[in-house]
């Protein structure tokens, strides 16, 4: 079964800087996709950014952007010139291209606080 | 605005009473799917369905069920709720594939968060 492991409960860093939210997964699979959701104090879950698994290149989003390292299974999330809208819980997510119910498994998420 | 519609936005029970969470998407997704959110764990699959008609159980099936009778609605029916049954219910939705949902992720709803007393 795939794990996914957050080690970061809680963060927090002055507006402007660069943070890092660490994610880690466990997986035999060579085919999958990892995510980040971004989920406010609207309760709203939001999609951040997304990784294919068979690409080498990181994914980028504007302030976004992650380090894929597929062979130590670890995806972190980098956000450039840190806003204060961006406090929320991030949550990492993995999902198995092809699994039969199509499930994300998810990390328990970090706290993010963006300090003005 | 298209997207995904849950009620109600704050529910609280008694034990042993049932009811219904309401989710509707006007994506036309064939996907759609119903996730708990408990505090300190990640989410949770309780149920899914990949067109109407055909639903399946998730991690956490036990005290749930699902119908999809149109492609727009998937309700989720408390049968008889148990105070382990509070949590923040989501429901989700996305395009379908043969590998799976797309990899542009699922579309989510505001959540409902529900107390059993």
């Amino acid at each position: 079964a795939q794990t996914v492991t957050q080690s970061q409960p809680e963060m927090s860093v002055q507006e402007a800087e660069t943070v890092t939210l660490s994610c880690t997964y466990d997986t035999s699979e060579s085919n999958y996709y990892l995510f980040w959701y971004k989920q406010p104090p609207s309760r709203q879950m939001i999609l951040v950014i997304r990784q294919e698994a068979y690409k080498q290149q990181n994914a980028t989003e504007n302030r976004f952007s992650v380090n894929f390292q597929k062979a130590a299974k670890s995806f972190s999330l980098k956000i450039s010139d840190s806003q204060l809208g961006d406090t929320a819980m991030y949550f990492c997510a993995f999902m198995k291209q092809g699994d039969s119910n199509y499930q994300l498994i998810w990390g328990a998420g970090t706290k993010l606080i963006i300090k003005p | 605005n298209a997207g995904v519609t849950q009620t109600p936005k704050f529910q609280v029970l008694k034990t042993g009473q049932s009811m219904t969470l309401q989710c509707a998407q006007d994506m036309n997704h064939e996907y759609m799917s119903w996730y708990r959110q408990d505090p300190g764990m990640g989410l949770r699959l309780i149920h899914y369905s990949v067109g109407a008609g055909i639903t399946d159980q998730g991690e956490v099936p036990n005290g749930y069920n699902v119908s999809r009778s149109t492609t727009e609605d998937f309700p989720l029916r408390l049968l008889s709720a148990a105070p382990s049954q509070t949590s923040v219910y989501f429901c989700a939705s996305s395009y379908f594939s043969g590998a799976g949902p797309t990899s542009s992720g699922y579309t989510f709803g505001s959540g409902t968060r529900l107390t059993v007393v």
